[in-house]
This record gives C-alpha cells, structure tokens and sequence, in this order.
C-alpha cells in the first residue's frame, strides 16, 4: 500500500551541474504530474504524463527541464546545468486516471544548488 | 491568467474551536474542480477536501467542510474542533475540467493550533 515515492529526498548540487530526480508513482496510477515549489509559495505544475505520453510540458522554466515516463510508471525530471533559481522543492504527484482524478503527492525532493 | 487568492498568510486558533480559512479564485470556465490541500512540515501534501464546481451541495469531511459560493468565486474550508495535528500550510486549488491539466495553487495559510 505504498504512497508515492521520490528520491533523492534531498539533493545539494554545484552550480552548472546536472541532476536527475525520480518519482516513484502509486501503482496503476496512470497520470503523473511534477510540481516546482519555492519557498513559501504554492507548488506550480511543471509537466503532466498520461501513462508514457507527456500531454503538456508547458510549465517547463526553460530548455534545461527534461521530464520522461518511458514506460509508463516511473518518472525522472532532469535539469542540465542547474542554476541558483532551481534551488526548489519538486513534486511528484500521481492519480488513478484521468487528470481530473485526485492527485495524490509525494514527499518531494529539495534541490539546493550552491 | 487564471489564480488563486489566499489573503490569510497566517492564522491561529485555540484546540477545540473553529477556524475559517479563506479562499477565491478566478477562472472564466465552467467546469472546475476546487481542492484544499494540506501540507505539514514534513512537506508532504495531503488532500483535505474536494468539490465538484458542478456539485451544490458543500463538501464535508468529517470535521473538515468548505461553503463554496460560486457565482463569488469563493471556497472556504472550515476546520471544527480544531486539533494539535490540524497544525500545516493549508493550500487552495483548481483545476479545469477541460483544455487544461494544470492544478493551480495558492500561496497558503499557515495554521497554527494554540493548546
């Protein structure tokens, strides 16, 4: 009856580096969504999968954000050549079907990059 | 742009009262769905309550209930008998029911629960 999971939970990274974070979604949830959240802001939604098709990476910052389902259950969200204002909380979040169903969230991942 | 307004940044209440947490939003659609979210500090998010836009009977559950006006754009959560373990960032938010997937927050109302 596992939740949805992320790792790392907490991730320090050099300026210019690359990262890769991971969501592990409910099982059988097909819809995944990523959520950034700064601060002591609401979260903001990033990028939605329908099982492994990503039906909108609108909130995306820039071309550095990478988000794939490959098959469908586990996402990663990569950020090539971090910079300070990545520096957030993301989100993982998934529901049963469609986008409309709850989402149910993960703990999230804090990026701290230096 | 679509938002979500939450004017309370903080609130406080005794264990046992009632607190009322405000919220409003803007969107020009008709078929929404409205969310109150909890976060404690430990950062995970959890779901408190949700209607339907097209619903008229105001959800509940248990001691959680919204009065969602929605000519007013309005979605207010009342918390009664407040416990110790109601203490979190409390987050509204929607989400269209169509050309959209994105789930809008707002800022949060930190609530506190005084012993």
């Amino acid at each position: 009856g596992a939740g949805v999971s992320q790792s790392p939970r907490y991730k320090v990274a050099k300026r210019g580096q690359d990262v890769a974070l991971r969501c592990d979604p409910i099982s059988g949830h097909v819809s995944l969504f990523w959520y950034q959240q700064a601060l002591g802001q609401g979260p903001e939604f990033l990028t939605y999968f329908q099982n492994e098709a990503q039906l909108d990476k609108s909130g995306l910052p820039s071309d550095r954000f990478f988000a794939e389902r490959p098959e469908g259950s586990v996402s990663t969200l990569k950020i090539q050549r971090t910079q300070q204002e990545d520096s957030a909380v993301y989100l993982c979040a998934s529901s049963l079907g469609r986008y409309t169903d709850t989402q149910y969230f993960g703990p999230g991942t804090r990026l701290t990059v230096l | 742009a679509q938002t979500v307004t939450q004017s309370q940044p903080e609130m406080s209440v005794q264990e046992a009262e009632t607190v009322t947490l405000s919220c409003t939003y803007d969107t020009s659609e008709s078929d929404y769905y409205l969310f109150w979210y909890k976060q404690p500090p430990s950062r995970q998010m959890i779901l408190v309550i949700r209607q339907e836009a097209y619903k008229q009977q105001n959800a509940t559950e248990n001691r959680f209930s919204v009065n969602f006006q929605k000519a007013a754009k309005s979605f207010s959560l009342k918390i009664s008998d407040s416990q110790l373990g109601d203490a979190a960032m409390y987050f509204c938010a929607y989400l269209i029911g169509a050309g959209s997937y994105q789930l809008t927050f707002g800022k949060g109302t930190k609530l506190s629960v005084i012993p």
